[in-house]
């Protein structure tokens, strides 16, 4: 069984703050690690794909690392949004399979 | 463009009754099929994947099964539903799982 944990499981901010979370999986075996938002009544948009150990990719204000080696990723928000509020979900990918992390559900307050 | 469709979009069911829940994807061929679900207060949980026609896998022990008759048709199925089969269900595919996956919207299923 592929254990992906998530952390915060939910954090509050307020708008204009910075924030981050982290995605930790098994080292071993690695593939690729996916970091998805899934906004209420939507379904799970991808956001990155990150395949190498000490990858960084950036969309607009959010951001990814990926330590492959001690198997964590982290995503940063800066300056959250409103529209930022969604539940941000890891998966890392085993073969076939995208074993998902619970999540972390950000809200954003204005 | 690929496109995956879902649906029901809500389902009401009585406990016992049977379950079809129906997923097609169109503008690709050979894709992998997902059927996750999201239980109340927690995360996406893989219950069944398949690489190709007839080939299913199962991650969980459960009361659902799952069917693939034709390669872009993804079907979950229940002979007799319980009430802990309650929660939100998505199909996904990917291409051969290299990529990201892409869900489709969802069926909210209440078991009553």
């Amino acid at each position: 069984i592929l254990n992906v944990e998530q952390s915060p499981q939910s954090l509050h901010v307020q708008e204009g703050d910075s924030t981050n979370f982290t995605c930790s999986f098994p080292s071993s075996n690695f593939y690729a690690l996916h970091w998805y938002r899934w906004e209420t009544a939507k379904s799970p948009e991808a956001l990155f794909v990150m395949t190498l150990n000490g990858d960084e990719k950036k969309k607009g204000r959010i951001s990814a690392t990926l330590n492959t080696k001690e198997g964590y990723s982290y995503l940063y928000i800066k300056g959250s949004q409103p529209e930022d509020s969604a539940t941000y979900l890891c998966a890392p990918l085993r073969t076939y399979k995208y074993i998902f992390g619970t999540g972390t559900r950000l809200k954003v307050l204005a | 463009s690929q496109t995956i469709h879902q649906w029901p979009a809500t389902l009401v069911q009585p406990v016992g009754s049977p379950l079809s829940l129906e997923c097609t994807v169109e503008g690709t061929s050979n894709p992998n099929l997902y059927w996750y679900r999201q239980a109340a207060g927690r995360g996406l949980q893989l219950l069944f994947y398949s690489v190709g026609i007839g080939q299913i896998s199962s991650e969980v022990p459960q009361n659902l099964s799952a069917s693939r008759p034709q390669d872009r048709q993804f079907i979950l199925s229940s002979k007799k539903l319980l009430l802990s089969d309650s929660g939100f269900y998505l199909c996904a595919w990917s291409d051969e799982g290299r990529t990201e996956a892409f869900f489709g919207q969802g069926t909210r299923l209440t078991v009553v």
